[in-house]
């Protein structure tokens, strides 16, 4: 099993609403990664896990809340978000020795009105 | 501050033909270079990597090129063919921790003309 899985695939949500994405690997790896990407522009790094622990936060708004509830999953809480966050967020692993491949989910594309 | 930059936006060619991408980077502290095609709406594949020790990597169809003196890297596709066509970012892993962001490119969109 080589894959990330994230769900859902598309989210629409309003300003005030609260919801959730989903991200799971089964691939043991022990560093877990949420990225943002904007249309026509590289992914940015938002968030980094280690070993379940949270070791990088690229000064992401408090609006969106990472956790890492085991080795296999990651979620990215959201609430309060505003229309500019839409975006296509995705997922990766890697493990902590080698060459450094991650490996990303197929994103979940998220629009706020 | 651009750490890793990819100087063409778009690249449009031939199928059968070489493709090559490109890529220069600013930083010395570099370990791994990596390389992924990406599509509309799905997430990064990754093709090919290259250690910094190296000069040369080689995957089937896909050959990575360092030139570290000129803080420079390319990826060769040859032949290419129409499913190549996508983005291709180049990434950079600095030295340190295995958690260490990957810094991306800014992306080359290939069109492999049938």
């Amino acid at each position: 099993d080589t894959e990330v899985t994230q769900t859902p695939k598309h989210l629409v949500m309003g300003m005030t609403n609260k919801k959730s994405l989903k991200c799971e690997q089964h691939m043991g790896h022990r560093a877990m990664y949420w990225y943002k990407q904007k249309a026509k522009k590289p992914p940015e790094l938002m968030f980094v896990y280690s070993y379940e622990k949270l070791s990088i936060n690229e000064s992401v708004p408090s609006r969106f809340s990472p956790e890492c509830p085991n080795s296999s999953l990651l979620n990215l809480h959201l609430h309060a978000l505003q229309p500019e966050d839409s975006a296509l967020y995705l997922c990766a692993s890697r493990t902590t020795w080698g060459t450094g491949e991650l490996f990303f989910g197929e994103g979940s594309r998220l629009t706020v009105l | 501050d651009q750490q890793v930059k990819q100087n063409s936006p778009s690249l449009s060619v031939q199928e059968g033909r070489i493709s090559i991408l490109n890529c220069d980077y600013t930083n010395s502290m570099f370990d791994y270079f990596l390389w992924y095609k990406k599509y509309p709406a799905e997430g990064p594949t990754f093709l090919i990597s290259i250690s910094s020790i190296k000069d040369k990597n080689e995957d089937g169809r896909f050959t990575v090129f360092l030139n570290k003196s000129a803080k420079h890297l390319s990826l060769h596709i040859v032949p290419s063919q129409p499913g190549d066509s996508a983005v291709y970012f180049c990434a950079a892993i600095p030295y340190g921790g295995a958690t260490n962001k990957l810094i991306f490119g800014t992306g080359t969109l290939l069109a492999v003309q049938p």
